[in-house]
């Protein structure tokens, strides 16, 4: 069954640091474009980081710099490593796998919370 | 950045019904244009994309049309298990969402 399962968010505190994991199944994370999508508690949907098969990696402009993704491909995982979080950062987040051939998003995990509060 | 803006926020049908979502973007997105459903605690769903192309398994009751920068999502024939929040994405220039739409009896 091709599945992604999201894991590593929880509380932290403002400028702390956190790493999300993202295991796919069903297929390898090292051939297809993976996305980082967040969602604020009641809020709509924010793309925030994708890693092409070529290892290039591009950022939303509200987390670059503090933001990096990166894969191990041998394990077919995704992670986000985040750092100097801010509250604004609270958000369930979401890694998700593009439709081949196109960039819309067909295979989503089921989450993690991330809740960034002193 | 593209701003996605859809209409209405809240749509209320009454099951069986039909249902017509719109979604504008602030600049041309050509047919680079994605819906997904969200039920409450669960990830959302790939619905349509290129604009009207069905993805696998989604029910054919669910269309999508459009091009440039207007676009919609109909539902033909609401079922119970479609009352959800709709929303609309671009992927001409990076990826942005709408604010969604809330489907309810």
């Amino acid at each position: 069954e091709v599945q992604l399962v999201e894991s590593g968010g929880g509380l932290v505190q403002p400028g702390g640091s956190l790493r999300l994991s993202c295991a796919a199944s069903g297929f390898t994370v090292s051939s297809n474009y993976m996305s980082w999508v967040r969602q604020a508690p009641g809020k709509g949907l924010e793309w925030v980081s994708v890693i092409y098969s070529s290892d290039n990696k591009f950022y939303a402009d509200s987390v670059r710099g503090r933001f990096t993704v990166s894969r191990d491909d041998s394990r077919s995982i995704l992670f986000l490593q985040m750092n100097s979080l801010r509250p604004e950062d609270t958000a369930v987040y979401y890694c998700t796998r593009e439709v081949t051939g196109d960039d819309a998003f067909d295979i989503w995990g089921r989450g993690t919370v991330v809740t960034v509060s002193s | 950045d593209i701003v996605m803006t859809q209409s209405p926020a809240t749509l209320s049908v009454s099951p069986g019904g039909r249902a017509t979502l719109s979604c504008r973007a602030s600049q041309n997105v050509d047919r680079y244009l994605a819906w997904y459903q969200q039920k409450p605690g669960q990830a959302p769903k790939l619905l349509i994309y290129y604009a009207s192309t069905r993805a696998a398994g989604v029910p054919a009751r669910f269309s999508g049309s459009g091009s440039g920068t207007e676009f919609t999502l109909t539902i033909s024939s609401l079922q119970s298990e479609d009352f959800a929040v709709y929303f609309c994405q671009q992927y001409t220039v990076w990826w942005t969402f709408g604010q969604g739409t809330k489907v309810e009896i």
